[in-house]
């Protein structure tokens, strides 16, 4: 299970603050992504990073943030414009050549109060 | 965009019998499908990937099916185990000129196995 971490593992936030989740990879993978994960949902894209200081959006980017400027990281930023945030968080990488793999961290369950 | 729909969302099977998901796709440039599989409490990991050159693939208990025309790929397993009980997703490859191995995922298919 090693290779790709995230903390905190529970977060509880209050209405209107910002929070950041953590990912970091020992991998050495070019690519990193977060996905977002509620009952019945699946695992909905929100950002993913091909490489260094570059990122684009998934299909729920609206209220989340990201930044990418080290390979082996790619903190997530949940602010208050996201308007239901309760959820449980997946961040994984991969490398970025042809059909790969991602592999996922252990996942951030964030809950707001 | 890509968008995978997923079916059944829950399969009930005895041990022993064979259980069979299946999803569509709407682009027909994704060509990368792969199944993953989500214990409770763990991670989603890797079970079976198909590329969109292959019409079938198979790994011991579990084969996975593309029908390209048709835009649907199907996951089968065969002499199913309680071990086997977990949530299954598939997913499709965003088009390569636009994400590369970036993946969009179905909703989901809780299996219970029952012994």
């Amino acid at each position: 299970d090693g290779g790709i971490t995230q903390s905190p593992k529970y977060l509880f936030r209050k209405e209107g603050q910002n929070v950041t989740l953590s990912c970091e990879q020992n991998l050495n993978h070019d690519a990193m992504y977060w996905y977002r994960q509620d009952p019945g949902q699946g695992l909905r894209l929100i950002y993913y990073s091909q490489i260094v200081n570059d990122f684009q959006k998934g299909d729920i980017a609206e209220g989340y943030s990201v930044s990418r400027e080290k390979k082996e990281s790619f903190p997530l930023t949940v602010t208050s414009a996201q308007k239901n945030p309760t959820a449980f968080y997946l961040c994984a990488s991969s490398t970025w050549t042809g059909y790969n793999e991602q592999f996922f961290g252990p996942g951030t369950r964030l809950t707001v109060l | 965009g890509e968008n995978v729909e997923q079916h059944p969302s829950t399969l009930s099977v005895q041990e022993g019998d064979s259980a069979v998901i299946k999803c569509t796709y709407s682009d027909s440039a994704s060509n990368y499908f792969p199944w993953y599989k989500q214990e409770l409490g763990k991670r989603p990991q890797l079970i079976i990937d198909i590329r969109s050159n292959v019409g079938e693939k198979k790994d011991q208990r579990i084969a996975v099916t593309l029908n390209k025309t048709a835009k649907h790929f199907s996951l089968h397993i065969t002499e199913t185990q309680p071990e086997d009980s977990a949530v299954y997703f598939c997913a499709a490859s965003l088009p390569a000129n636009q994400a590369g191995t970036a993946l969009i995922f179905g909703k989901g298919t809780t299996l219970s196995v029952s012994s």
